[in-house]
């Protein structure tokens, strides 16, 4: 049962431009995080967010939550070749089992040099 | 610190055989898991263990058992497998349940 959503599916733009990648979901949530995988590697924590907050950045990467529409955002600024790969979110709920991670099918994002 | 390691890398399999993949972390995280991921999808979670003694099933849990004897360890095993079994199986820890994960590099398994 899939959770969040990415939008769009794919992204490419050109080295230097911002890309922002679109995440919905249907129930209440803890947190929200965003992970990086690149081909054929295991995934990489970028950030979490906690359904208390609303905004948070960490270099060039700036995310943003809006529980009312039960959505998030993961933008990257001035993009470079090596920021190329998926980026997935994924949604913890609160309490027991319900608090495991739900990762959405993710956003595959290319970076033309 | 080596983090979240998986072995092997890749494995094929024949239909009806049954295999383990290993899986140790060194950061002594009480809630490891495991995941399958399939082209075109997201992690989809088979089993899951909030700390040593304890799992629990994950949404795609048939086919597969676990066990967690220490909290270093979380091993996944194939009882017979199947077809459509063949993904990329991947370990991950966290220190709690819905906390940063933090993941190995990855099992790809081949099942003829």
């Amino acid at each position: 049962s899939q959770q969040g959503e990415e939008d769009p599916q794919a992204l490419s733009i050109q080295e230097g431009e911002n890309a922002t990648m679109n995440c919905s979901y249907k129930t209440s949530i803890n947190n929200l995080q965003w992970y990086r995988q690149n081909s054929g590697r295991g995934l990489v924590h970028l950030i979490l967010i906690r359904s208390n907050e609303r905004e948070k950045h960490s270099g060039r990467l700036r995310v943003t939550l809006d529980t009312s529409k039960k959505s998030s955002s993961l933008l990257i600024t001035a993009s470079r070749a090596a920021d190329t790969a998926s980026y997935f979110c994924a949604t913890a709920a609160y309490g027991g089992s319900q608090g495991n991670l739900i990762f959405g099918k993710g956003t595959k994002l290319s970076v033309k040099p | 610190n080596a983090g979240v390691t998986q072995t092997p890398k890749f494995q094929v399999l024949k239909t009806g055989q049954s295999m383990t993949l290993q899986c140790a972390q060194d950061m002594n995280h009480e809630y490891m898991s495991w995941y399958r991921q399939d082209p075109g999808m997201g992690l989809r979670l088979i089993h899951y263990s909030v700390g040593a003694g304890i799992t629990d099933q994950g949404e795609v849990p048939n086919g597969y058992n676990v066990s967690r004897s220490t909290t270093e360890d979380f091993p996944l095993r194939l009882l017979s497998a199947a077809p459509s079994q063949t993904s990329v199986y991947f370990c991950a820890s966290s220190y709690g349940t819905g906390e940063t994960q933090y993941f190995g590099p990855g099992t790809r398994l081949l099942v003829l």
